[in-house]
């Protein structure tokens, strides 16, 4: 148990399907982050929250779309995805105070497959 | 943008045997980050250094930063089968707040 709970733990969709991942976390942190690892890549940061507010978004495409309605839940939300986004998506929190970012927590992630 | 980078990409060692992991940036870090993830697991935070020169110890691990802050090391004495897995830098360039992770080096350890 991290604190950080994601589902689905795994998901295979289709090219013309619309999905959406969950992460909760109850650790009282301000910030959530999703971030994508696939196998030939770095964990690439894909968006972050602070405070309920987007304060990145690394030229992530469109069709991935992130919501976060409250400090405890970020979702995000997969439509016409292609087969290279078939990757673990990563969901971590951290506390962020004065600029300065604490430990991630991570998820246990989401293994998406893209049919 | 900044890079982070690690060598060895891979490690095989003999347990008991001896591992350390580089980690450059190429910029100057307010702060990095170790992490280290199992097979099949996600990446669980092992320390966080600051100070330029700092060394930390955790057991068999000791984590060292850089004196111009560029660069980090872990290095494991004596590794033990529990110690496989991947590890991750991370670190924090001084103009920015979020982590940018380096591709991690993976270790594993033969009994």
């Amino acid at each position: 148990e991290t604190g950080v709970t994601q589902t689905p733990r795994h998901l295979v969709m289709g090219m013309t399907n619309k999905k959406s991942l969950k992460c909760e976390q109850h650790l009282g942190h301000n910030a959530m982050y999703w971030y994508k690892q696939s196998a030939k890549k770095p964990l690439e940061l894909m968006f972050v929250y602070n405070f309920k507010e987007q304060t990145e978004n690394n030229s992530v495409p469109s069709r991935f779309s992130p919501e976060c309605p409250n400090s405890s839940h970020l979702f995000l939300h997969l439509h016409t995805l292609q087969p290279e986004d078939s990757a673990l998506y990563l969901c971590a929190s951290s506390s962020h105070r004065g600029g300065v970012t604490g430990e991630l927590f991570f998820g246990e992630g989401s293994r998406l497959t893209v049919l | 943008g900044q890079q982070v980078m690690q060598i060895p990409q891979y490690q095989h060692v003999q347990e008991g045997e001896d591992f350390t992991t580089y980690c450059n940036s190429s910029t100057t870090l307010s702060n990095i980050q170790w992490y280290k993830q199992r097979p099949g697991g996600h990446p669980v935070f092992l320390i966080q250094l600051v100070k330029s020169g700092e060394v930390k110890k955790q057991k068999r691990l000791t984590f060292q930063f850089g004196e111009a802050k560029k660069n980090s090391s872990l290095h494991i004495t004596a590794t033990q089968t529990t110690d496989v897995g991947t590890y991750f830098c991370a670190g924090t360039p001084n103009y920015g707040q979020n982590f940018v992770f380096g591709p991690g080096t993976r270790l594993s350890v033969l009994p």
